[in-house]
């Protein structure tokens, strides 16, 4: 079975540099969540897109920009990175419209290294 | 605001042991949604079990079962005859219906001896 798909899988910038995280959701999924886990912590919710609209936001810093696109892939771009956005930053998906409770489904993260 | 509590942050049994992952949870919504998630080292987040808050019955999978208070906000994981390949970081989390967004507990980091 497809799974979500995240690019690139590991990223390495420097501070005040800027990164493009991208996330390909299951097929026919219509959400998609980005989390941030720092080392040794849980992950964090930072915003969600419900076909294609921001349906949630959570602790993302104005540095942080998101947007899902009409074939539902969706980018988090970070700019001015600091040391502290080093972390673990997983894309998940689930399927919303007509279901009960929407399940998400993690993609394998993408590591980012700020030096 | 939804907060979620794991006391453990480490625990370690031998390999066919039973053990227990506790979680507490404190929220004011009534319908809602309780996780467990595993991370192994490949720090991939895979769903455990689910538990939806309006069923009394406790979710049950394989050697994976929940042990569900409502009253208590308490949601633990029991763990059958572990395995070596249990050995990874349980997250419990949840997820109240409608909004979408999921929040974590800090994490117990399980360790299973040979």
């Amino acid at each position: 079975a497809a799974g979500v798909i995240q690019s690139p899988r590991h990223l390495i910038k420097e501070k005040r540099e800027t990164a493009t995280l991208k996330c390909y959701p299951i097929p026919r999924h219509d959400t998609v969540y980005w989390y941030q886990q720092g080392p040794g912590q849980d992950p964090q919710f930072l915003i969600s897109f419900y076909e294609k609209m921001q349906s949630d936001k959570g602790s993302i810093p104005d540095r942080f920009s998101a947007q899902q696109f009409s074939d539902y892939h969706s980018e988090l771009n970070m700019s001015s990175l600091e040391l502290g956005d080093s972390a673990l930053y997983f894309c998940a998906s689930s399927l919303t419209r007509g279901q009960v409770y929407n399940e998400q489904f993690f993609g394998p993260g993408t590591r980012l290294t700020v030096l | 605001a939804q907060t979620v509590t794991q006391s453990q942050p480490e625990m370690s049994v031998q390999e066919a042991e039973t053990v227990t992952l506790s979680c507490t949870y404190d929220t004011s919504e009534n319908n809602y949604y309780l996780f467990w998630y595993k991370q192994p080292p490949s720090r991939q987040m895979i769903l455990v079990i689910r538990q939806e808050a309006y069923k009394q019955q406790n979710a049950t999978e394989n050697r994976f079962s929940v042990n569900f208070q409502k009253a208590a906000k308490s949601f633990s994981l029991k763990i059958s005859d572990s395995q070596l390949g249990d050995t990874a970081m349980y997250f419990c989390a949840f997820g109240q219906k409608g909004a979408q967004k999921l929040v974590f507990g800090q994490g117990t980091r399980l360790t299973i001896n040979p």
